[in-house]
Order: C-alpha cells, then sequence, then structure tokens
C-alpha cells in the first residue's frame, strides 16, 4: 500500500537559517504531494502541493519539488522565522483510495530567534 | 466559502462513559468527510470516511464509531471509551479525490480518565 516516510525530529534551528525537511512516499500510479503545517493546538492546514512530476508547490517562502525518479518531495526554506515553528506533514491522495490521505508522521521544528 | 466547525474542542471523560463529537461543513455540496486520531507525539490515523449519506468506512477496527446523518454532518461516537482512546481527533473534509487538498477542522482533545 502506499506509505509516507518522514525526516524523524525534532529539527531545532536559528531564526534565517536554511530549512529541509525530507519525504519520501511509495506509491502506484502518480498521487499528488502535500504538506500541511500544524501550529500548536490547531487543525492542519495546506502549505502546498503538487500535482505532478516535477511540478513545484511553493507558499509562505516554502517550497517542494515532485522527484517521480526519487519518490521524494522535499521541503525547503531559505531563512526561517521563529512563527515557522510547529509540526510538518508530508502526504499524498490517491485517487484508486477514494481519495484517502496517506500521512507521514510529521515532523517538529522549533526556530530560536 | 467553506468553513468547518468541529466540537467540544476539549473533552475529560472517564473510562467507560459515551464519546460524541461533532463535525459540520458549510458552504459546500457532497463533500468526503473524515476523522483522523492524532496521538501525543504521533502521525495522523485515519479512522473513518464517508462519501455520502449514510456511507460509513472504517479504517480500522476499535472501539469508535461514525456515522453521518446529513450530507454536511459527520459524527464520532463511542458507547464506552477506554484509556486508549485519549488523542486529538480531527474531521476533514474534501471534494471528490485527486488533488483535492483536506480542509480540516480545529481539532477536538479527548483525555479519558
Amino acid at each position: 500500500g502506499d506509505s509516507v516516510t518522514q525526516m524523524e525530529g525534532p529539527v531545532t534551528l536559528s531564526e534565517e537559517a536554511f530549512l529541509t525537511i525530507n519525504c519520501t512516499y511509495t506509491a502506484t500510479g502518480y498521487p499528488s504531494l502535500f504538506w500541511y503545517v500544524q501550529y500548536p493546538g490547531e487543525g492542519l492546514q495546506l502549505l502546498l502541493k503538487a500535482t505532478k512530476a516535477d511540478d513545484k508547490g511553493s507558499n509562505k517562502g516554502f517550497e517542494a519539488t515532485y522527484r517521480k525518479e526519487t519518490t521524494s518531495f522535499h521541503l525547503e526554506k531559505g531563512s526561517v522565522q521563529v512563527s515557522d515553528s510547529a509540526v510538518y506533514f508530508c502526504a499524498l491522495r490517491h485517487p484508486p483510495n477514494a481519495g484517502k490521505s496517506t500521512f507521514g508522521d510529521g515532523t517538529t521544528l522549533t526556530v530560536k530567534p | 466559502s467553506q468553513t468547518i466547525h468541529q466540537w467540544p474542542a476539549t473533552l475529560v471523560q472517564p473510562v467507560g462513559s459515551p464519546l460524541s463529537l461533532e463535525c459540520t461543513v458549510e458552504g459546500t455540496s457532497n463533500p468526503n468527510l473524515y476523522w483522523y486520531r492524532q496521538a501525543a507525539g504521533r502521525g495522523l490515523q485515519l479512522l473513518f470516511y464517508s462519501v455520502g449519506i449514510g456511507q460509513i468506512s472504517s479504517e480500522v477496527p476499535q472501539n469508535l464509531s461514525a456515522s453521518r446523518p446529513q450530507d454536511r454532518q459527520f459524527i464520532l461516537s463511542s458507547k464506552k471509551l477506554l484509556l486508549s482512546d485519549s488523542g486529538f481527533y480531527l474531521c476533514a473534509w474534501s471534494l471528490d479525490s485527486g488533488a483535492n487538498v483536506l480542509t480540516f477542522g480545529a481539532g477536538s482533545r479527548l483525555t479519558v480518565l
């Protein structure tokens, strides 16, 4: 079945540092890929998505590129801020599964001033 | 615009007591609806999903049940709570499948004592 493997956390960075959170997936066919973010005490919200190979999703300075050859969708940001502290989830969605999404375990990011 | 409401936000219940968590979606028709559970420090586990009124699919055997009495209402229930039912419960909706994103509610934190 489908699966998503995320870089284990927690990740602690200083403000303005470069961020990479690795995500790889296993799925047949051509899933859509997503990054969701969860701020403390809240539900998840979409950060960015990509629907086909070589697509780049971007939002709020975050980027991720759909790499089918390496089955990866790594999240990057050039300069993190304290307000980026949150839990980040990589996910895929596969139409044959009735729209069900498969999530990674989440990576906790803490940015210190 | 579409909104999703989930309540109660916080719940403390004794072992063996019943449970009812409610979720409603506004501003859309015939959404796919989902219940996820997030245990402390863990990823998301899909519990139930529904593609229409009265249509419920269970992902894992457990002490919980779900119902969809109306198009935009999704209820998570239990007759007798267990300690292991503690967690953060998230309702979500999406339109159909494929690249459509999940939109999450704010979550309900359940503590079973």
